[in-house]
């Protein structure tokens, strides 16, 4: 069965600081895996995927993620912090095979200026 | 070319009446997601169509959810004799293909509240 946990629900950094999104799953299979981003009123926008390629994966808005199997984890990182990063994510996994995505609670980030 | 279209944004409906949530796929996409969104939770899988046909709707409530996407038109979430508990975001995604699972793009949701 497949699961997905995304460690604190609400994370904040200062503006220009590291961000740091964990999110850690289970799956019987190599799965997909997926961030996405969702600004307030709004629809989830896909920041980025991993489809069993390169481990480390680059998404928009200077995002990127690292599939490391050994951790069953695919943690969200952005170098420095701006003000329009202020939104909810959500990590999300499907397996092979699957129909759809299973996602995540949710971690929403706050930006400090 | 639009995105997924989905109306209405908002809605408001008083215990036991119907509630019909209308979303049309992006150009060019045949396969249609339904995912709901409780407060503070992630969104959860419904029901996955392509046109004239349920493919998985194992996401359902077995009683007063179905879900339909005709020929022509958009697809219909229709919830019956809502209750309170019927209150959240319901999200629309569509994708171009039966892998296109990996490239879902997603509506800007319809917010339900149940008075």
């Amino acid at each position: 069965a497949q699961s997905v946990t995304q460690l604190g629900s609400h994370v904040s950094v200062s503006e220009g600081a590291l961000v740091l999104l964990r999110c850690n799953y289970s799956s019987s299979v190599p799965p997909y895996l997926f961030w996405y981003v969702q600004y307030p009123n709004q629809g989830l926008q896909l920041l980025l995927k991993y489809t069993s390629a390169a481990t480390l994966v680059k998404g928009i808005n200077g995002f990127e993620a690292e599939f490391k199997k050994s951790e069953t984890s695919f943690h969200l990182t952005k170098p420095s912090a701006h003000m329009s990063d202020a939104a909810e994510y959500f990590c999300a996994v499907r397996e092979t095979g699957a129909n759809n995505l299973f996602f995540g609670t949710g971690t929403r980030l706050t930006v400090i200026p | 070319n639009a995105g997924v279209m989905q109306n209405p944004r908002h809605l408001v409906r008083r215990r036991g009446q119907e509630a019909r949530l209308r979303c049309s796929p992006m150009k060019g996409h045949s396969h249609v997601y339904w995912y709901r969104q409780l407060p503070e939770e992630g969104l959860k899988f419904m029901v996955y169509l392509q046109k004239e046909n349920i493919i998985d709707e194992s996401g359902m409530p077995k009683e007063r959810f179905s879900a339909e996407f005709p020929k022509e038109g958009p697809s219909i979430l229709r919830i019956q004799q809502v209750v309170r508990g019927d209150s959240a975001a319901y999200f629309c995604a569509s994708s171009p293909s039966v892998s296109g699972a990996n490239v879902l793009t997603f509506g800007a949701g319809s917010r339900l509240t149940v008075l």
